[in-house]
């Protein structure tokens, strides 16, 4: 089983949609649990952390359930610039795992 | 806002020689990461280091490479007898501890 598995995609969807990711991990000790995004050839950026509570920033609602070793990212009122890979990040002690990536494209 | 950063931007070297990309992370930053991403291929944890010394490795950070703190500002990793499927984009982070990672924009490696 994959450390972290996301949603294959890609999702194309259009301006002001709303598009959910979703993200299992494997590791039931971990600690820490990030989205980031990334843009082609670009490094990864922080997009927000997540918190067991459940957080948004916001158009972005990332949620977490430690039972289920399962994490979400919601986008509201999508917009083109919102066009990337999201990637779903688990952290352990030392080092953080990444999911392959969900690619979003929203098209006009 | 600081940024973590990196040099080369693009480096390209023949299979069989070695290489060394170099981060400089924020300044105020304890832990530093590297990672690679082969083209097409998700975001691939290499290690992690910490207090001068190594603190976790995956089973991709074999005795081919090796991780280097030389002052109080650099973060480097060494590539000895590059080969072909060593090119990837290389990725340096810092944080600081329980926080995110932020990223430096990446060396691009080609081995020829």
């Amino acid at each position: 089983r994959k450390e972290v598995e996301q949603d294959p995609g890609p999702f194309n969807v259009p301006e002001g949609a709303t598009v959910a990711f979703n993200c299992t991990y494997s590791n039931s000790a971990s600690q820490s649990f990030f989205w980031y995004r990334q843009d082609c050839r670009k490094e990864p950026k922080l997009l927000m952390s997540v918190y067991s509570s459940g957080n948004e920033d916001g158009r972005f609602t990332a949620q977490l359930n430690r039972a289920s070793q399962y994490i979400s990212l919601l986008i509201r009122d999508s917009k083109l610039s919102d066009s990337a890979t999201y990637l779903c990040v688990v952290s352990g002690d030392n080092d953080m795992r990444f999911g392959a990536g969900t690619r979003l494209t929203v098209k006009p | 806002e600081p940024e973590v950063t990196q040099t080369p931007s693009h480096q390209v070297t023949q299979m069989g020689q070695e290489v060394i990309l170099r981060c400089v992370p924020i300044s105020n930053h304890l832990y530093f990461y590297w990672y690679r991403q082969i083209l097409g291929q998700k975001v691939e944890f290499l290690v992690s280091f910490y207090n001068n010394e190594i603190s976790e490795k995956s089973e991709i950070f074999d005795d081919q490479f090796s991780v280097e703190r030389p002052d109080g500002s650099n973060f480097t990793l060494k590539i000895r007898s590059t080969k072909l499927e060593d090119s990837a984009m290389y990725f340096c982070a810092s944080s600081r501890a329980y926080q995110p990672q932020h990223f430096g924009d990446g060396t691009r490696l080609s081995i020829l």
